[in-house]
């Protein structure tokens, strides 16, 4: 049983370019959450998700960012116009959509903007 | 709003020696409890959770009890290992959603 699959590992952009970073959640999972992570910091709560809604995207900036849960494939993070303080690791997890069942997080995705 | 505090890092430890990370938080509500652990180039894994005010939560040695009356919940391990050098995050969820939000984690280096 597959866990939460994040791609690629590693992504470097240059200043202006998109960034799209993909989540698949496990098998069974309709919701998903995105994460970012500065260095040296905790998580901070980007995006929650469910196929085809976006649920809460209070911690996201309105601009350049923008999340996608659709009803076939990965869960989407884009990032327009990359700048140098969006360098950080972006993190997905998944879980059923039963309160209480436990969030499964992917290895990430270490964007670095350069 | 929710928020959790935790001791900074780095933690520097013996091989054996007695771990304490501080984790206080704050919220509305009576949210569950979580400590985390991250390993380097790796996602979060959870390590242990309670639920409820007085639950203890125990994995792999380590452990942490829900103390309401202090809102805290301190990670301890009695010895620890080189194996667990590693970020160590709180969290608590806001019981709608399962939305987590987390400490600014602790790192801990454990030396042979």
């Amino acid at each position: 049983n597959a866990g939460v699959m994040q791609n690629p590992r590693h992504l470097v952009r240059r200043r202006g370019q998109e960034a799209r970073l993909r989540c698949s959640p496990m098998k069974g999972h309709s919701h998903v959450y995105w994460y970012r992570q500065l260095p040296e910091e905790g998580l901070k709560f980007m995006v929650y998700l469910q196929k085809e809604n976006i649920i809460d995207e209070s911690g996201m900036p309105k601009e350049r960012f923008s999340a996608e849960f659709p009803k076939e494939g990965p869960s989407i993070l884009r990032i327009q116009q990359v700048v140098r303080g969006d360098s950080a690791a972006y993190f997905c997890a998944s879980f059923t959509g039963t309160r209480s069942s436990p969030l499964h997080f992917g290895n990430g995705t270490r964007l670095t903007v350069t | 709003g929710n928020s959790v505090t935790q001791m900074e890092g780095p933690v520097t430890l013996s091989e054996e020696a007695f771990l304490t990370i501080n984790c206080t938080y704050t919220a509305t509500g009576y949210p569950s409890l979580f400590w985390y652990v991250q390993y380097p180039g790796e996602g979060l894994q959870l390590l242990l959770k309670a639920t409820k005010a007085d639950d203890k939560g125990s994995n792999k040695g380590f452990e942490a009890t829900y103390r309401k009356e202090t809102t805290s919940f301190h990670l301890e391990k009695g010895s620890v290992q080189v194996s667990d050098s590693a970020v160590y995050f709180c969290a608590l969820d806001n019981n709608a959603g399962n939305m987590l939000t987390f400490g600014g984690g602790t790192r801990l280096m454990v030396k042979p």
